[in-house]
């Protein structure tokens, strides 16, 4: 069973557009939130993460939203730039020091342009 | 810092052999992850070390596979006999904590194809 879903495998957005990306999880345990993203033939990199006393994080063009209530995060970016067509991991991870992050399986965002 | 390095970035064998995976993570990391990606599962943690040592590998699939850190530059994940279904591409991470404050650092992957 996942505890991190991601149930859009893809979206597509025209560059100079908001992307939104949305993610559930299950777990009320969870107290850290990341998003990653991910080219082809690269390994993830980290993006931006938000702790779950918050219920938001920005950086630049890249905020997070998080929704306690609703298990829900979603990540915005604005404006979209073609260059952050990728796949974006959702991803969680508990409180102590042995909790391991647990990833979502993926969202494909292409920015047109 | 180079980042995390894996090797070789392709690997494709024949069903039945051995396959060694090879990371070499951050300095000063304490944590070193092996993932591995498919379409079916994405991205699934198989083990993690602390300070070279396995905290975890209930996400190891079978007795085929093992994993070892020698020291805190080096790991090696091993498929023994590796079968078709084994095809996926392996990451390796490093982090300075274990949960998700600072986020990891991942490798560029190794893409494995057993025939």
């Amino acid at each position: 069973d996942q505890q991190v879903k991601q149930n859009s495998p893809s979206l597509s957005v025209q560059e100079g557009r908001i992307s939104i990306l949305n993610c559930d999880y299950t777990n009320s345990m969870f107290d850290y939130f990341l998003w990653y993203k991910k080219y082809p033939a690269e390994g993830p990199t980290f993006l931006i993460s938000i702790s779950s006393i918050k219920d938001k994080n920005e950086d630049g063009r890249f905020t997070v939203f998080l929704n306690k209530s609703a298990k829900h995060l979603s990540l915005h970016i604005v404006p979209s730039q073609p260059g952050d067509s990728a796949v974006y991991f959702c991803a969680a991870s508990g409180k102590t020091s042995y909790d391991k992050v647990i990833f979502g399986p993926g969202t494909s965002l292409s920015v047109i342009p | 810092d180079a980042g995390v390095i894996q090797s070789p970035r392709h690997e494709v064998t024949e069903m039945g052999q051995e396959v060694t995976l090879r990371c070499k993570p951050i300095s000063g990391h304490d944590y070193l992850f092996w993932y591995r990606q498919t379409m079916m599962r994405g991205l699934e943690l198989l083990i993690y070390f602390n300070n070279n040592v396995p905290i975890d590998d209930s996400g190891m699939p079978e007795d085929r596979f093992s994993a070892k850190m020698p020291n805190a530059s080096f790991s090696t994940l091993k498929i023994q006999p590796s079968e078709p279904r084994d095809s996926a591409v392996y990451f390796c991470a490093s982090s300075k904590t274990s949960g998700g404050r600072y986020g990891y650092t991942f490798g560029s992957g190794t893409r494995l194809t057993v025939v």
